[in-house]
């Protein structure tokens, strides 16, 4: 069974740091991994998404990774805001069926 | 503005009763889902429709039931056989069921125990 975890738990930054979080998963067979964003009380948002075939995707101060044969992710936010204060959650999409594997989530706090 | 509705955004429940949370999407989507979701855990689904009158079980069905009658609608139902219902539940959809597809999610019901 697949299983995702996330590390660190919660991350607390000045702003203007640039910063790495982290996602792991037990099996290698992904089809994709999906990075999201979900504030306090609210759904989730897609942020970027990495096919298999793929290393790497960028979206403006967003960076993520994905190494599947070591089954690691990472989410770089660079020159971080206040406003990136949120929770980020990885997921991946196994090879066979429709359905994502969550992780627990990272809840970042950026200071101004 | 094409999006994914979910209602009541807070819903009490008493003992022994049955509550149907709303999920609306005009996004014409064929896939929804919904997940449930506790304080510092990641999702996990419930169920999930790949399309009209069809679906399957998730990971934690136990105490929950759905529908699927319509394709903009998957109503989720939290029967008294759910002991622990306190909980923020998330609906979502995608194009369909097909791999690869990115998942557009609703804003969420949370779930209280009176």
């Amino acid at each position: 069974k697949q299983e995702v975890t996330q590390i660190p738990a919660a991350l607390s930054v000045p702003e203007g740091e640039n910063l790495v979080l982290n996602c792991s998963f037990t099996d290698s067979a992904i089809y994709n991994l999906q990075w999201f964003r979900q504030d306090p009380g609210k759904g989730l948002t897609s942020l970027l998404l990495i096919q298999s075939s793929q290393r790497e995707q960028t979206s403006g101060r967003l960076n993520a990774s994905l190494d599947k044969s070591s089954g690691r992710s990472t989410l770089y936010i660079a020159a971080s805001q206040p406003g990136d204060s949120a929770t980020y959650l990885c997921a991946v999409k196994e090879t066979s069926g429709s359905r994502l594997t969550f992780g627990e989530g990272t809840q970042l706090t950026v200071n101004p | 503005d094409g999006g994914i509705t979910q209602s009541p955004k807070y819903l009490f429940r008493k003992e022994g009763q049955n509550v149907t949370l709303s999920c609306e999407q005009n996004l014409n989507h064929d896939a929804m889902y919904w997940y449930r979701q506790d304080p510092g855990q990641g999702l996990r689904l419930i169920y999930y429709s790949q399309i009209v009158n069809d679906f399957q079980k998730g990971d934690i069905a136990e105490g929950y039931s759905v529908s699927r009658e319509k394709k903009e609608s998957f109503p989720l139902t939290v029967t008294s056989a759910q002991k622990n219902p306190t909980a923020f539940y998330l609906c979502a959809s995608s194009i369909g069921p097909t791999l690869g597809e990115t998942q557009y999610f609703g804003p969420g019901t949370r779930l209280l125990v009176l």
